[in-house]
């Protein structure tokens, strides 16, 4: 079975460019979650949504990010304009969720971000 | 504010040898524990939880025991082995469906 897929998996670019990460989560599951890997913070959650909708987004550090659930089979992360702290590796992740949390996360293998 | 906290950055256990991994929470509405395993250019996977319910929860070599009352809970590998060599995450959830990640322990397992 396919897990959670992200592209790209690695992007290298410069300040002031844009930026678009996405995510395809595993079919079936109607929770998705964007998390932000850096050192001094581990695994920050950004944004997650369920049943496409956005549920918490207290997690974005800034209007410079913002993401998206068309439908129930994909997800952007979009950073415009990107900066060098912005550099960190982004998971997405899924699950199947209903009220609490019972179901563990399944995540993609991430998408590694260098802002130049 | 870090709601997880995991003190411990890196640990260094022998093969065969016990190791304790720690994990510290603020948020009394947590109710729900899980470690995750990460290895490098991998996403993280899920290994063991435990319901606030319990206080031990026991899957093969891995074991998990939650203290409520001092917001603690502790991951036991016995015995190790070379091959849980890797990134341990800590993560809890409360009344919400989203999962908070402490920091992260590095753990490598020598022969």
């Amino acid at each position: 079975d396919a897990g959670v897929i992200q592209s790209p998996r690695h992007e290298v670019t410069e300040m002031g460019q844009e930026v678009t990460l996405r995510c395809k989560p595993i079919s079936g599951h109607n929770s998705l979650f964007w998390y932000r890997q850096t050192m001094m913070r581990g695994l920050e959650l950004l944004i997650y949504f369920n049943n496409n909708v956005p549920i918490d987004d207290s997690g974005m550090p800034e209007d410079r990010f913002s993401a998206k659930m068309p439908n129930a089979s994909f997800s952007t992360l979009k950073i415009q304009p990107s900066e060098p702290r912005d550099s960190a590796v982004y998971f997405c992740a899924s699950s199947l969720q209903g009220g609490s949390l019972s179901g563990e996360l399944f995540f993609g293998e991430g998408s590694r971000l260098t802002v130049l | 504010d870090q709601q997880v906290k995991q003190n411990s950055p890196s640990l260094s256990v022998q093969e065969g040898r016990i190791s304790i991994l720690n994990c510290d929470y603020t948020n009394s509405m947590f109710d729900y524990f899980l470690w995750y395993k990460k290895y490098p250019a991998e996403g993280p996977t899920f290994l063991i939880s435990i319901s606030s319910i319990k206080d031990k929860n026991e899957d093969g070599r891995f074991t998990v025991f939650l203290n409520k009352s001092a917001k603690h809970l502790s991951l036991h590998i016995v015995p190790s082995q070379p091959g849980d060599s890797a990134v341990y995450f800590c993560a809890a959830s409360g009344d919400t469906d989203k999962l908070i990640f402490g920091t992260g322990t590095r753990l490598q397992v020598f022969p």
